[in-house]
């Protein structure tokens, strides 16, 4: 049974720093990982999408990056703002006739101004 | 990306009363929609698996007959909540996918609060 795990839990950053949140599984018998945001009460926004043939994506200030074999993925978030704070969640993505995301309960992100 | 829309958005309803909640793929067909329920603090946790036009199938210690899913159509899939139960009180988020798999679409979600 697929397990993700996402550390921290929460973290609280000024405005301007560097971070990284970790996210690891353990089957790496993978399709695809994927990383999301969640403000408070709301849905998922899809942030990146890395197939389990890549090593990294990236998209504006957010780079993820994918070892299948250590079971790791990061999400590297340059120059945070307040407008990042919210919750990332890594969903892990079991291809074949059992298609299914396995979700982290994910990282409570604050960016103080 | 594709859009993906939930109505109702939040719903009360006193227990014992049955609740459904409608999912909608808006510009491509989902031949596959999810269902998650999300609890406080926690992981989305999936429920269930429709294809259009067959039965859904439930992850494990999902009740079939308490949640009842419906996908009649490429757009369109319901979940029914049956004599919900103040534990039912959840968020509630739907997904879908088209033919290829690469990615699934989200909801924006359903808050539903059984008093």
């Amino acid at each position: 049974k697929q397990e993700v795990t996402q550390i921290p839990a929460a973290l609280s950053v000024p405005e301007g720093e560097n971070l990284v949140l970790n996210c690891s599984f353990t089957d790496s018998a993978i399709y695809n990982l994927q990383w999301f945001r969640q403000d408070p009460g709301k849905g998922l926004t899809s942030l990146l999408l890395i197939q389990s043939s890549q090593r990294e994506q990236t998209s504006g200030r957010l780079n993820a990056s994918l070892d299948k074999s250590s079971g790791r993925s990061t999400l590297y978030i340059a120059a945070s703002q307040p407008g990042d704070s919210a919750t990332y969640l890594c969903a892990v993505i079991s291809g074949g006739s059992n298609y299914k995301l396995t979700f982290g309960k994910g990282t409570l992100l604050t960016v103080n101004p | 990306g594709a859009v993906v829309s939930q109505h109702p958005s939040r719903v009360i309803c006193k227990s014992g009363t049955s609740v459904k909640i409608e999912c909608r793929s808006l510009d491509f067909q989902a031949t596959t929609m999810f269902w998650y329920r999300q609890f406080p603090k926690k992981s989305l946790m999936l429920m269930a698996t429709s294809n259009e036009g067959s039965k859904a199938t439930y992850e494990q210690g999902v009740e079939k007959d308490k949640f009842l899913i419906n996908h009649a159509s490429l757009t369109l899939s319901t979940l029914t909540v049956t004599s919900a139960h103040p534990e039912d009180s959840s968020f509630y988020i739907c997904s879908g996918a088209g033919a290829r798999y690469n990615e699934q679409f989200f909801g924006p979600g359903t808050r539903l609060t059984v008093l």
